[in-house]
């Protein structure tokens, strides 16, 4: 089956650090889409690509998270320098282009959990 | 993207179908129903969706009213794996300008519990 493969799986680390978080998409998906999830906000936007450009970011905090494509099977999150505040489950989710049911269905990875101490 | 409503919770009893309700009074015409669920400590799971047609797939059935203002996701034999958060969500797959290209916006969900 092809899926959504992020990495790492799970992350401790120290307020301060830099953490990466990396995606590969569905190959043939030329949408990919970053969310975190915490319990008191649920789930949440932070950015999200077609064909490797940006087209929204404005759910992430500018001023430490940046994310990227460098190809079309990769994209990263990147939060530096990390808080304890950004500790959260964060999910990779990726789609193919097109409308109706031609099958715009977005598929998730199954996430990152940082801990932020 | 049109708001959804949904019950916080509800309750089903294992072999039963499971009925959840949601509520999208200000849909647009260019907008789908989409239906993902939330298993313990996993990603979201897709499951369907419509437009204004009923659907059936192979995990459920979508029912959408004929003014398309609300749906019914029914899962015809509930079983404990069911057991779930459920996220009602309405999505415009493209626009023009791009800005909203297919994204989803989720709210709180159902959680639907199923019962021995």
């Amino acid at each position: 089956d092809a899926r959504v493969t992020q990495t790492p799986r799970h992350k401790v680390t120290e307020m301060g650090q830099e953490v990466t978080m990396r995606c590969q998409p569905i190959l043939g998906h030329n949408t990919v889409f970053w969310y975190r999830q915490t319990m008191m906000q649920g789930l949440e936007l932070l950015a999200y690509f077609r064909n490797r450009a940006p087209l929204d970011d404005s759910g992430m905090p500018k001023d430490r998270f940046s994310a990227e494509m460098p190809d079309a099977t990769l994209a990263t999150l990147k939060i530096q320098p990390s808080e304890p505040r950004d500790s959260a489950v964060y999910f990779c989710a990726s789609g193919r282009g097109g409308t109706g049911r031609s099958g715009n269905t977005i598929y998730f990875g199954e996430g990152s959990w940082l801990t932020v101490v | 993207d049109a708001k959804t409503t949904q019950p916080p919770s509800m309750d089903c009893a294992e072999g039963r179908a499971a009925n959840l309700p949601c509520n999208h009074s200000t849909i647009s015409g260019n907008e789908y129903v989409y239906w993902y669920r939330q298993i313990h400590s996993q990603g979201p799971q897709y499951i369907i969706h419509g437009l204004k047609n009923n659907e059936t797939n192979e995990m459920a059935s979508l029912i959408i009213t004929e003014d398309r203002k609300s749906s019914t996701l029914i899962l015809p034999h509930a079983t404990l794996r069911d057991t779930a958060v459920y996220y009602c969500i309405v999505r415009v797959e493209a626009n023009a300008g791009g800005t909203s290209y297919g994204k989803l916006t989720f709210g709180q969900g159902t959680i639907l519990t199923v019962h021995p």
